[in-house]
């Protein structure tokens, strides 16, 4: 099956410091990917949706200028948290589609505490 | 708005009991309903889906009838494995893709030998 990789699987990283996520898609070209986030017993959160060689789509409440995403070719996207705070401690997951129409495949996640 | 409320958990079961987690949701128009399993260390999985109300979808001996009279995709199993135990998240889609997935908190299943 189609797999979503995600690097790396935790970061911790100091307050006011960046940090950035990848997203790859191993074995498939990915026209969308999807970022979420998810809390402690909580859903998942749509974040923004990012389209290869365009500018991400982000939902209502979360600051994209606080949350960049770059979907730079159709296997990878990245997610960089600037100027980190402890608030923004979370569960990011990231998925992947061949098209709107086709399955969502997920990646495994990435921890990030900020101290 | 779209909303998905599932049964919480934890929920630990013997090895070959019966299994049901409940979904709920409130949707505007017609909504795709999917189950997703989370095993431990892996990315998110589809496990099943409906895409209209009376369908029922099924995988790996899992089962969920969409009901459109009672806002329901209740998850079910008849014997459940240890290879079974998972987060397991019910979603819905609306406007008939798989775009814009609002999910549950998710479930955590644990079965014991």
């Amino acid at each position: 099956g189609a797999v979503v990789s995600q690097h790396p699987s935790w970061v911790i990283c100091k307050s006011g410091t960046s940090v950035k996520i990848e997203c790859r898609s191993l074995d498939f070209q990915a026209t969308t990917m999807f970022w979420y986030r998810q809390f402690p017993k909580q859903s998942l959160m749509l974040m923004a949706t990012s389209n290869e060689g365009s500018k991400a789509t982000y939902e209502q409440g979360v600051e994209k200028d606080k949350f960049l995403i770059n979907h730079a070719s159709l296997t990878l996207s990245t997610l960089t948290v600037t100027s980190a705070h402890p608030e923004d401690s979370s569960f990011y997951i990231c998925s992947a589609v061949v098209n709107l129409a086709n399955e969502q495949f997920f990646g495994p996640g990435t921890r990030l505490t900020v101290l | 708005g779209n909303s998905v409320t599932q049964m919480e958990g934890p929920v630990t079961l013997s090895e070959e009991a019966f299994l049901t987690i409940n979904c709920t949701y409130t949707a505007t128009g017609y909504p795709s309903l999917f189950w997703y399993v989370q095993y431990p260390g892996e990315g998110l999985q589809l496990l099943l889906k409906a895409t209209k109300a009376d369908d029922k979808g099924s995988n790996k001996g899992f089962e969920a009838t969409y009901r459109k009279e009672t806002t329901s995709f209740h998850l079910e199993k008849g014997s459940v494995q240890v290879s079974d135990s998972a987060v397991y998240f019910c979603a819905l889609s609306s406007g008939g893709s798989n775009y814009k997935l609002t999910f549950g908190k998710g479930t955590l299943l644990t079965v014991n030998p």
